[in-house]
């Protein structure tokens, strides 16, 4: 499929915000993903936005969603070591009946 | 709850030989997947399957089969491997409907290693 696009790595210090960003492809895409994905372990959903609402919060959690742009953004405040993870952007894949397409993901190491 | 279970967690095996990966999930999800995922090219969709008894293909297919007999178990089969077949390789659920966001749950991933 095409390609979601992702920074392939951020590194902040405790503390501090964390802004991930991703382009995506699909206009038609109902939601738009982020999930993250910790060490020797499966992606877990970590949030997700409806395709018509333009930011959306939850707890240290903003997504914005940009429409016009196909752009998408995950910011985390008060970054902490555990959050320490790849972050990987997904959409749907059209005719592909439930599946997302997913970005190759974003590193992000939080030092001390 | 398990969730989903897949097995074998790693595997090693000679370039040419038969592989079956197996993936069974206990939500009663319609729709279940397998990816792989590769160093620097993230994951990339194989086959799914949006109910049980039909499947379709992914991004790459080639060189894998799968089934969907049950609404529960969806197999990955390499019928020769090869080593470009080298990866992690994930299988996952949905709710597979329309009034679903669309979350998909992940298994914790099967190590296959073909030399």
């Amino acid at each position: 499929g095409e390609d979601v696009e992702q920074s392939l790595f951020l590194s902040v210090r405790e503390g501090d915000s964390s802004v991930i960003n991703c382009t995506y492809t699909d206009s038609s895409s109902t939601y738009l993903y982020w999930y993250k994905q910790e060490p020797g372990a499966g992606l877990q959903l970590l949030t997700y936005i409806f395709s018509n609402m333009d930011m959306k919060q939850d707890q240290r959690l903003t997504v914005l969603l940009n429409k016009k742009d196909k752009h998408l953004s995950l910011r985390i405040a008060d970054t902490q070591t555990g959050d320490s993870a790849i972050y990987f952007c997904a959409e749907s894949i059209p005719n592909s009946g439930y599946a997302l397409n997913f970005g190759k993901g974003t590193s992000l190491l939080v030092t001390p | 709850i398990a969730g989903i279970t897949q097995a074998p967690t790693s595997q090693i095996l000679a370039a040419g030989r038969r592989m079956t990966l197996r993936c069974t999930q206990d939500m009663r999800h319609n729709a279940m997947y397998w990816y792989r995922q590769d160093l620097g090219l993230g994951l990339r969709l194989i086959h799914y399957s949006n109910t049980a008894g039909t499947t379709g293909k992914g991004e790459v297919p080639d060189g894998y089969s799968v089934s969907r007999a049950n609404t529960d178990d969806f197999p990955l089969t390499l019928a020769s491997a090869v080593p470009s077949q080298t990866s992690v390789y994930f299988c996952a659920s949905s709710d597979g409907t329309t009034a679903d966001t669309g979350e998909l749950f992940f298994g914790e991933g099967s190590r296959l290693t073909v030399l």
